[in-house]
């Protein structure tokens, strides 16, 4: 089965520092992974995406994320958090194999940023 | 492009009403999905469509609950009746084939009261 975990409901950062939102994922074949935010009252915005090369993948408004496929893991990082950055970030996975095009979604992790 | 877009964006009805959601897929998207959003349940995929055609609706509740895609820029989602259960934030999202990423609406927040 296919699936996507983000452990943490809730993480919490202090501006400037950097953050981490984790995501951990179980697929049957090669995964193309992502990584969405949601701002209130708003639909969910692409970040960023993992299809192939590089393990490390840059994206929007200064997100970075990682690819380790040993620990099937694909966490979202940014070196300083800024109050802004606060949201709800969601992780997604697709295996075109074997599910087409047919996103699975991660519960949501809700990013506080405190000045 | 102007995105995807939904309509109502809020939605507040009595139980037993039939409520219409309804999107338009950014132009030349080939795929389109509707997706539920609740506190207690996240975000769950409903049915996708592609080339106008449904692919997978096993994501729909009950029978209560249709969707209909005509033609390549309007779908809609149908909940016929309602009940207060079904209050939740609708999205629409659409894609490209190939392309991976999708595209969402603003999405609809229904209160059935």
């Amino acid at each position: 089965a296919q699936s996507v975990a983000q452990p943490e409901d809730q993480v919490n950062v202090a501006e400037g520092n950097p953050l981490t939102v984790k995501c951990t994922y179980s697929v049957s074949g090669n995964p193309y992974l992502f990584w969405y935010v949601q701002y209130p009252n708003r639909g969910l915005q692409f970040l960023l995406k993992y299809i192939t090369g590089d393990n490390l993948v840059k994206g929007s408004y200064g997100f970075e994320a990682e690819f380790n496929k040993s620990q099937t893991s694909f966490h979202l990082k940014k070196p300083s958090a800024l109050v802004s950055d606060s949201a709800l970030y969601f992780c997604a996975v697709r295996d075109p194999l074997t599910t087409g095009n047919q996103f699975y979604f991660g519960t949501g992790t809700s990013l506080t940023v405190i000045p | 492009d102007a995105g995807v877009i939904q309509s109502p964006r809020h939605e507040v009805t009595e139980m037993g009403q039939e409520v219409t959601l309804r999107c338009k897929p950014i132009s030349g998207h080939d795929y389109l999905f509707w997706y539920r959003q609740t506190m207690m349940r996240g975000l769950e995929l409903l049915i996708y469509f592609n080339n106008n055609v449904p692919i997978d609706d096993s994501g729909m509740p009950e029978d209560r609950f249709s969707a209909k895609m005509p033609n390549a820029s309007f779908s809609t989602l149908k909940i016929q009746p309602s009940e207060p259960r079904d209050s939740a934030v609708y999205f629409c999202a659409s894609t490209v084939g190939g392309t991976d990423t999708q595209y969402f609406g603003p999405g609809t927040r229904l209160t059935v009261l």
